[in-house]
């Protein structure tokens, strides 16, 4: 069954300081697509990025990056610079292809607190 | 910026009280999803719904559990008879599925609390 783990629970960084959000996941598909997602205080759940198992790039998208990794079953996101407005829980959520429905499965999320 | 709207924003219902939650999703977005988020914990899902039928399931989405799409721009999630444990944040979502699992848009959530 689809598992995905996000182990850091919470994170404290001062501002402008770099931080990385782990994210490990578990499925038997081959194709697979793997997300992350914002939810500030407001409560929204705000999409950041998508990922298929195929493309193994990493992504740079402003101060935001990913690095996916097969080997290693990771999808990590790095927020270079941080910066206050980035305090709020992030999901990672993983979409097999065998879904029907294209059901996120999502992890328990990361707090992350940004300190001026 | 076209968004999902979902109504009402917090609900507060009785133990056995039937209640809807409604989504107004995109307006040419064809594929829907229900989540829950009990508080301070992960996003489950619930249901998806596409042409009117349930595309898939969760565990979670039993017998008291229903949706529908009564118009051409509602959405709704029914529990037939509330359960203290009901007690979540109910987000809708759409999709445009231009793309195997494509982006998911969901709205801002309705809080329903169960007494």
């Amino acid at each position: 069954a689809q598992k995905v783990t996000q182990a850091q629970t919470e994170i404290s960084v001062v501002e402008k300081e770099d931080v990385t959000l782990d994210c490990v996941y578990e499925t038997r598909d081959t194709t697979y697509y793997l997300f992350w997602y914002k939810q500030p205080p407001s409560g929204e759940l705000v999409f950041l990025i998508r990922r298929n198992s195929f493309d193994e790039q990493n992504e740079i998208s402003g101060r935001y990056s990913w690095n996916f990794q097969k080997s290693t079953s990771s999808f990590n996101f790095t927020i270079t610079a941080s910066q206050v407005v980035d305090s709020a829980v992030y999901f990672c959520a993983l979409s097999e292809a065998r879904s029907s429905g294209d059901k996120l499965t999502f992890g328990t999320g990361t707090r992350l607190a940004v300190r001026p | 910026e076209p968004e999902v709207t979902q109504t009402p924003s917090h609900q507060v219902t009785q133990m056995g009280q039937e209640v809807i939650l409604r989504c107004v999703p995109i307006s040419n977005h064809l594929y829907f999803y229900w989540y829950r988020q009990i508080l301070g914990q992960k996003v489950e899902f619930l249901v998806s719904f596409y042409n009117n039928e349930i595309s898939e399931k969760s565990e979670i989405f039993d017998d008291q559990f229903s949706v529908e799409r009564p118009d051409g721009s509602n959405f709704t999630l029914k529990i037939r008879s509330t359960k203290l444990e009901d007690s979540a944040m109910y987000f809708c979502a759409s999709s445009a599925r231009t793309i195997r699992a494509d982006e998911q848009f969901f709205g801002p959530g309705t809080r329903l609390t169960v007494l």
